[in-house]
């Protein structure tokens, strides 16, 4: 089945520098790469995706790559703001296996004002 | 609020007692996943429906737990004769096709 490893686990930024999160997956069928947020408490709300026909996708100050040749995928988000600070996790699914996903282990941001 | 909602939000139980949580999907989408959560980790894969048909069930998901989508709109997941390992976040989501919308989720506490 698919793993779906992430990097790092704990990642502290100054406001307004940039933060990045690499995820890795084992499985070259999936095509289908969802980033989610964390808040405590709260549920995962997506943030982001990506499909295996594009390379990179933008969405304001979030950005998201994919390398289908390494099998790697990652998270870029600038400016970071104090609402920023939750746990990020990255995912990969395939449509074969009815996109079920699977998650990396998640990354803890904190934005320091 | 058109979102995915589950009921109830957390539930108190004791080791042996058996638990019932529902999950109301977005109307018009046809496939509906169930995860589990556990503290620090990211959410695991349980089993998912498409329409009322349950096409798969993770390894996970001992014979204690059942699951059903009747009509192919809310769904339901028991778990029978709960064990303390079964205390985690539940969570649901459903999806059109390949991206998924998660609800606020259920918290099982089982003493």
């Amino acid at each position: 089945g698919e793993n779906v490893e992430q990097h790092p686990s704990t990642l502290s930024v100054q406001e307004g520098d940039s933060a990045v999160i690499k995820c890795t997956y084992s499985d070259s069928a999936s095509n289908y790469f969802p980033w989610y947020k964390q808040e405590l408490g709260k549920r995962p709300q997506l943030i982001i995706d990506i499909r295996s026909n594009v390379g990179e996708k933008k969405d304001q100050r979030i950005a998201v790559t994919l390398n289908k040749t390494a099998k790697h995928f990652s998270l870029h988000i600038t400016e970071t703001q104090p609402e920023d600070s939750a746990v990020y996790f990255c995912a990969a699914s395939r449509a074969a296996a009815g996109n079920k996903l699977t998650f990396g282990g998640g990354t803890r941001v904190l934005v320091k004002p | 609020d058109t979102g995915v909602s589950q009921d109830p939000r957390h539930k108190i139980t004791k080791r042996g007692q058996n638990v019932t949580f529902r999950c109301d999907p977005i109307s018009e989408h046809n496939r509906l996943y169930w995860y589990r959560q556990t503290l620090g980790q990211g959410p695991e894969f349980l089993t998912y429906f498409q329409n009322e048909a349950q096409l798969e069930k993770s390894r996970l998901l001992s014979d204690r737990f059942s699951a059903e989508r009747p009509k192919g709109s809310f769904s339901t997941l028991e778990i029978q004769r709960t064990e303390q390992g079964d205390s985690a976040m539940y969570l649901c989501a459903s999806s059109p096709m390949d991206t998924q919308y998660f609800g606020p989720g259920t918290r099982l506490t089982v003493l």
